[in-house]
């Protein structure tokens, strides 16, 4: 997994309350990004971060806010969870010389009732 | 707006036989082309990955067969195994947009022993 984790594993919240995913990575990797995986849907792009305090959106950005206080953490926070925001969330890093290789972390499950 | 397009969604092969999972994608800016490898409560795991300039990549069993013109991309699996039972996606990312990658929706892919 490149050296990335992701806490929690599993999650069950409620609708409203704000909840917050972290990925942590130990080797020091500049990119890091954020996807959430539903069924039909593949993986779709959330947020990435091209450094410390260097963030940007993505497809779906809508209802998710990042931030990136340090390299090696990268947290995704859902301001106020929905029903929609059940998903499996994936955090990875990319590498290689173009930076174009990306690698993925085991991901969170998320369920919001 | 989904941008690439992965056909079938599910496919049964049986042991020793060939899979071949399709993509075809729009935008021409376009340039790596990986699939990915998923298993059941797992993250995406790079299997094999192309660039346009050249028109076909094997490793090992993994055959992509590329065509620029058609915009199209293919994965084929020789000699399935039961092992290879697994979700594939086909991915696509442009050099300079931070290598955010957009996924076609994946191929439940079973083969049988």
């Amino acid at each position: 997994d490149a050296g990335i984790t992701q806490s929690p594993r599993h999650k069950v919240t409620e609708t409203g309350t704000p909840v917050t995913l972290r990925c942590h990575q130990t080797e020091n990797h500049r990119y890091m990004y954020w996807y959430r995986q539903d069924p039909g849907h593949g993986l779709r792009l959330i947020h990435y971060s091209y450094g410390v305090k260097d963030t940007d959106k993505g497809e779906v950005s809508d209802g998710y806010s990042v931030s990136r206080s340090k390299t090696e953490d990268f947290l995704l926070t859902l301001e106020s969870a929905t029903s929609s925001q059940t998903s499996v969330y994936f955090c990875a890093i990319s590498l290689g010389q173009g930076q174009e290789t990306q690698y993925f972390g085991p991901g969170t499950r998320l369920l919001v009732l | 707006q989904q941008q690439v397009k992965q056909s079938p969604q599910s496919l049964i092969v049986q042991k020793g036989g060939i899979s071949i999972i399709n993509c075809a994608y729009e935008n021409t800016a376009f340039d790596y082309f990986p699939w990915y490898q998923q298993f059941p409560g797992k993250g995406p795991a790079l299997l094999i990955a192309i660039r346009p300039d050249v028109s076909e990549k094997k490793e090992g069993r993994f055959t992509i067969s590329f065509n620029k013109s058609a915009k199209q991309f293919s994965l084929h699996i020789m000699d399935s195994q039961p092992g290879d039972s697994a979700t594939y996606f086909c991915a696509a990312s442009i050099k300079g947009s931070a290598r955010q990658l957009t996924f076609g929706s994946g191929t439940q892919l079973t083969v049988l022993p």
